[in-house]
């Protein structure tokens, strides 16, 4: 199966600072992640739609100063928590889609802390 | 407006009894209907697809889903449920040929000894 990695699993970071958090398609390319937020009980959010080699198409809502999405390659996207704040402390989890499907496969998720 | 109801947040059931889980959908356009688990701390594993073509579709861990299109309905089951299928499943939805999923609230399940 298409197998979707993150890196790194887990980040605690300061107020104010920027954390990375890199998607990886290991066995496949895709020209389309997404990204998602997930609150603790709930369902996932869609953040964001990135489209290797453009720009990320933002939801309704969601800072796109604040989260900054580069999709530099078919099988790397990646996330930036800018000028993190301790409301931005989430599950983020990202999700690739194999070229001829339509199910997203998902990386195991990032647990970021913003102490 | 799209969107994905899943009618229990919460199903409990005793081991190697049977299990539905309910999904009710809504869209204006043809569907693609997905169900994932997700286990603690993890990501989302795809248990099984609907595209087209048979309504019933088997997938991995011994679900299955019977699309009702006159329901738009996508529930899921199981015959014998086991302590490790103990986790979050969510039911998901694309719609109109595009990738974006619009996802349910989760029921949990709890298998109990």
């Amino acid at each position: 199966g298409a197998v979707v990695s993150q890196h790194p699993s887990w980040v605690i970071c300061k107020s104010g600072t920027s954390v990375k958090i890199e998607c990886r398609s290991l066995d496949f390319q895709a020209t389309t992640m997404f990204w998602y937020r997930q609150f603790p009980k709930q369902s996932l959010m869609l953040m964001a739609t990135s489209n290797e080699g453009s720009k990320a198409t933002y939801e309704q809502g969601v800072e796109k100063d604040k989260f900054l999405i580069n999709h530099a390659s078919l099988t790397l996207s990646t996330l930036t928590v800018t000028s993190a704040h301790p409301e931005d402390s989430s599950f983020y989890i990202c999700s690739g889609v194999p070229s001829g499907h339509y199910e997203q496969y998902f990386g195991p998720g990032t647990r970021l802390t913003v102490t | 407006a799209q969107s994905v109801t899943q009618l229990d947040s919460q199903v409990p059931v005793f081991e190697e009894a049977p299990v539905e889980l309910r999904c009710n959908y809504s869209s204006s356009v043809s569907v693609y209907l997905f169900w994932y688990v997700q286990y603690p701390n993890q990501g989302l594993q795809l248990l099984l697809k609907y595209l087209s073509g048979s309504t019933l579709v088997k997938g991995i861990n011994g679900f299955e889903a019977e699309f009702n299109k006159s329901q738009t309905s996508f529930h899921l089951r199981k015959p014998s449920v086991h302590i490790s299928d103990t986790a979050e499943y969510f039911c998901a939805m694309s719609s109109g040929g595009y990738q974006k999923v619009t996802f349910g609230i989760g029921t949990k399940l709890q298998v109990i000894p």
